[in-house]
């Protein structure tokens, strides 16, 4: 079956601009979740969607958004673009969701560079 | 949120050797995870255990809920074992939503 699928998988924009991220999930699964990666900060939770609703966010600001659609497929959007938000961003899908007793399979991520 | 501590977190050893990756979390869960990431940044689950202890081949994940900490051991090494090990554990400590994950375990073994 195919696995989680995530678009674009690398992307360079400017200081103020705004990116949208895709993530398709493998399929029946429903629940998604989104991740940031950086060298300083390691893998940080970003929010959970399940079945079209945010169950969780992490501690970031703002800026940082995202929802899911009817057929689970998310999307995340970072607006204003700060230097400090170039990172791997990874999303990952699960039958109901990481904490519960689901393995979760991650998407290959969003390489994003700011300049 | 819950607070995962990972150690250490950078790890060489010759192959053959016996590999023990520590983690542990602060608030009380259902699952916990232990990933790898290779460079490139792909992340595979290895195991999500909630009690007692999990095989997979040369790898085995123990957990110990009471004391809230996890072990990754892997036997005769190889250098394919190579990559960065992860801990994660549920974000508020219950329920389904996202992961906090550890610091990562840097793990290079030498032929």
């Amino acid at each position: 079956k195919a696995g989680v699928t995530q678009t674009p998988r690398y992307l360079i924009k400017t200081r103020g601009q705004q990116v949208t991220l895709s993530c398709s999930p493998i399929s029946g699964h429903r629940s998604v979740s989104w991740y940031q990666q950086t060298p300083g900060q390691g893998l940080q939770f970003l929010f959970e969607y399940f079945s079209e609703t945010q169950r969780n966010k992490g501690n970031f600001p703002g800026r940082f958004s995202g929802r899911q659609f009817s057929n689970s497929r998310s999307e995340m959007n970072v607006s204003t673009l700060e230097l400090g938000d170039s990172a791997l961003y990874l999303c990952a899908s699960s039958w109901t969701g990481g904490g519960g007793a689901n393995v979760l399979t991650f998407g290959a991520g969003s390489r994003l560079t700011v300049l | 949120k819950n607070e995962v501590e990972q150690s250490p977190q950078n790890l060489t050893a010759q192959e053959g050797e016996f590999i023990t990756i520590n983690c542990s979390y602060s608030v009380g869960i259902s699952a916990l995870h232990w990933l790898q990431q290779h460079p490139g940044g792909g992340i595979v689950s290895l195991f999500m255990l909630s009690s007692g202890k999990k095989k997979h081949g040369r790898l085995i994940a123990t957990i110990n809920i009471q004391e809230k900490h996890s072990s990754l051991h892997i036997t005769a090494s190889h250098p394919r074992d190579s990559a960065v090990y992860i801990c994660a554990a549920p974000y508020s400590g219950g329920g389904a939503d996202g992961l906090t994950f550890g610091k990562g375990t840097h793990l290079i073994i030498q032929p």
